[in-house]
């Protein structure tokens, strides 16, 4: 079974200044998924991230970015430039590869709580 | 615009009640998931579904039970609510493995 672990429950960053959120996850697959969503306190849960573990480059959307170490199974997040609508719930989740017209499953972390103030 | 709407965004059931969410998408999507969204837990996977009338259990399935009659709809249903299942229920829809997963606002049940 899959697991996806985030170790920081919570972090705290200045505007303008940049953070990086760690998750590690556990798997024997080699191909499959890595996501970072974006809760923030509306509730509304938004992709903010997505990685194809087969490419190696990593995966970047304007002031997001990520360090993606397949060996390490290592796949975290940094944020620059960070903004005060950046405040959220950052989950992390996992997706083996499977075929169409079969099931995969979704597997998310416990979440960083990320708090960004003036 | 994508849209994955869910019936309520706050219920109270009495212990014991027969508890249907609904779920649904408009944007033709074959996997569909349930979650139950605890502090400190973050998101638990109940049930998914990758067609209609298939379903695969998910880290927690026991005291639910899902159906998926049309490809847009979702259900997830607690057989006999209990006070341990009070907690946030999102649903989320995906076109194929691996591409972004689409949520619904979520509903904060509270069973007393």
């Amino acid at each position: 079974a899959q697991t996806v672990t985030q170790s920081q429950p919570e972090m705290s960053v200045q505007e303008a200044e940049t953070v990086t959120l760690s998750c590690t996850y556990d798997t024997s697959e080699n191909n499959y998924y890595l996501f970072w969503y974006k809760q923030p306190p509306s509730r509304q849960m938004i992709l903010v991230i997505r990685q194809e573990a087969y490419k190696q480059q990593n995966a970047t959307e304007n002031r997001f970015s990520v360090n993606f170490q397949k060996a390490a199974k290592s796949f975290s997040l940094k944020i620059s430039d960070s903004q005060l609508g950046d405040t959220a719930m950052y989950f992390c989740a996992f997706m083996k590869h499977a075929f169409i017209g079969t099931a995969s499953k979704l597997t998310f972390g416990t979440g960083t709580r990320l708090q960004v103030t003036l | 615009d994508v849209k994955v709407t869910q019936s309520s965004r706050y219920l109270v059931k009495r212990t014991g009640e027969k508890v249907f969410l609904e779920c649904v998408q408009d944007m033709d999507h074959e996997n569909m998931f349930w979650y139950r969204q605890d502090p400190g837990l973050g998101l638990r996977l109940i049930y998914f579904s990758y067609d209609v009338k298939m379903k695969e259990k998910g880290d927690i399935p026991e005291g639910y039970s899902v159906s998926r009659e049309k490809k847009e709809r979702f259900s997830l249903i607690l057989e006999s609510a209990s006070t341990n299942q009070t907690s946030m229920y999102l649903c989320a829809s995906s076109h194929e493995v691996g591409t972004e997963a689409f949520f619904g606002q979520g509903t904060r049940l509270t069973v007393v």
